[in-house]
């Protein structure tokens, strides 16, 4: 099973509501990361878990709340989001810090601020 | 820290025509490379990767990348383009540690018929 899975594919949030997006994978892999993907955009890092504990957060606004619940696992809480935040949000997975490897990708989820 | 340039934000091509995407990159610390390819709507899609040995590398779909270290560089190729291969692609570092992925910022490939 090479796949990472992320539900759901699409979602219209309003700016006072409180949604989650979720991300699964069964490789393995000890790192998962959250990008934010803008049209004609490179993916832009958000958040990586090494280990079920977050190693990086790039500084990215309170109102996106990480979470890693097991090894398998990743989700990302959003609440009192802003237009602006509209854009294709990216779960990916890797081996883990201290054993290169590639990044696996989700589909993503399209994400609509309204 | 790394950063990764892609000369040329679209390229068009022919239908059977040479691919040449260009990447070129720093890095402090010995990188290692991927290409990725992204369709409309879809997540990205590892092409390639380079960590170790062998500089030239292959990967699917044809396309194959050579890494020189001289001119920090890490272009990706395919002899001949087909339409499917239409789509956006980014070259992306790491260093040998393999956490920090850097992105460049992405070529657009358009095939005409």
């Amino acid at each position: 099973d090479t796949e990472v899975t992320q539900t759901p594919k699409h979602l219209v949030m309003g700016m006072t509501n409180k949604k989650s997006l979720k991300c699964e994978q069964h490789m393995g892999h000890r790192a998962m990361y959250w990008y934010k993907q803008k049209a004609k955009k490179p993916p832009e890092l958000m958040f990586v878990y090494s280990y079920e504990k977050l190693s990086i957060n790039e500084s990215v606004p309170s109102r996106f709340s990480p979470e890693c619940p097991n090894s398998s696992l990743l989700n990302l809480h959003l609440h009192a989001l802003q237009p602006e935040d509209s854009a294709l949000y990216l779960c990916a997975s890797s081996l883990g810090q201290g054993a290169v490897g590639e990044l696996f990708f989700g589909e993503g989820s399209r994400l609509t601020v309204l | 820290a790394q950063s990764v340039t892609q000369l040329g934000s679209h390229v068009s091509v022919s239908e059977g025509a040479l691919v040449l995407l260009r990447c070129n990159y720093s890095s402090s610390v010995p990188p290692y490379l991927f290409w990725y390819v992204q369709y409309p709507n879809q997540g990205l899609q590892l092409l390639l990767k380079y960590t170790t040995g062998a500089t030239l590398v292959k990967g699917i779909n044809g396309f194959e990348a050579e890494f020189k270290k001289s001119e920090t560089s890490f272009h990706l190729t395919k002899p001949s383009a087909h339409m499917s291969d239409a789509a956006e692609y980014f070259c992306a570092v790491t260093p040998n540690y393999g956490q920090n992925f850097v992105f460049g910022p992405g070529t657009r490939l358009s095939v005409l018929p």
